[in-house]
């Protein structure tokens, strides 16, 4: 079926360094969203991509989504602690919306 | 918050327990959706209801019954559940089902004893 992959699982990294998640889709996608939830916490939305190689940008936080629809990325600039959380992606094909397994960043001060 | 209730936020039940959770939007969305989140699986899409009806049942047991009354309220029965059922189960609602912008609940935290 279909399959959403996110690398890394897990990323650790000092406050002040950037920080990539990569989302891989199996199928071309209509759309891809991007949710994030922090520890405790329920998933709350960040951004949804539509166009072939479209770009959006939020303050820090930089989205692709690939040329060919099935790849997306979320990129953080100088991370700060208030990023800390699981970053999860979700694809929306045909009539059926999957979530990515999550990238949890951890923000060290 | 997201206009988004769920209640209990916790729960404990017996496996031969019947309970059920509540989930309310006050977005005045049309589709509403149950999510089951563990600590070893990705969000597992659960039901998805589009103007009070079911669209999509996602091989989930029977032990799970939804219910949605109306379009502001979903509710998940739960009858003789077992230890790995124990999850964060979200409920979250969008404007139309579809590819939408999903708002999620705060989540109700059940155990399986």
């Amino acid at each position: 079926g279909q399959q959403v992959m996110q690398i890394p699982q897990y990323q650790h990294v000092q406050e002040g360094e950037d920080f990539t998640t990569y989302c891989n889709s199996s199928t071309t996608l209509s759309n891809i969203q991007w949710y994030k939830q922090r520890p405790g916490g329920h998933p709350v939305f960040l951004i949804q991509l539509v166009k072939s190689g479209e770009v959006k940008k939020q303050k820090r936080l930089t989205f692709q989504f690939g040329e060919a629809k099935k790849n997306s990325s979320l990129h953080i600039t100088a991370t700060q602690t208030t990023d800390v959380g699981t970053y999860f992606c979700a694809g929306y094909y045909g009539q059926n919306f999957v979530f990515g397994p999550g990238t949890r960043l951890s923000v060290l001060p | 918050e997201t206009g988004v209730t769920q209640t209990p936020r916790h729960l404990v039940m017996g496996m031969t327990n019947k309970k059920s959770l509540k989930c309310e939007q006050h977005l005045g969305h049309n589709a509403m959706y149950w999510y089951k989140q563990s600590a070893k699986k990705p969000l597992e899409l659960m039901f998805v209801y589009s103007l009070e009806e079911r669209v999509e049942n996602n091989s989930v047991p029977s032990r799970f019954s939804p219910e949605c009354p109306n379009s502001s309220h979903l509710f998940l029965h739960l009858h003789t559940l077992q230890p790995e059922d124990s999850a964060l189960y979200l409920c979250a609602s969008s404007r139309q089902e579809g590819g939408n912008e999903q708002f999620f609940g705060p989540g109700t935290r059940l155990t399986v004893l």
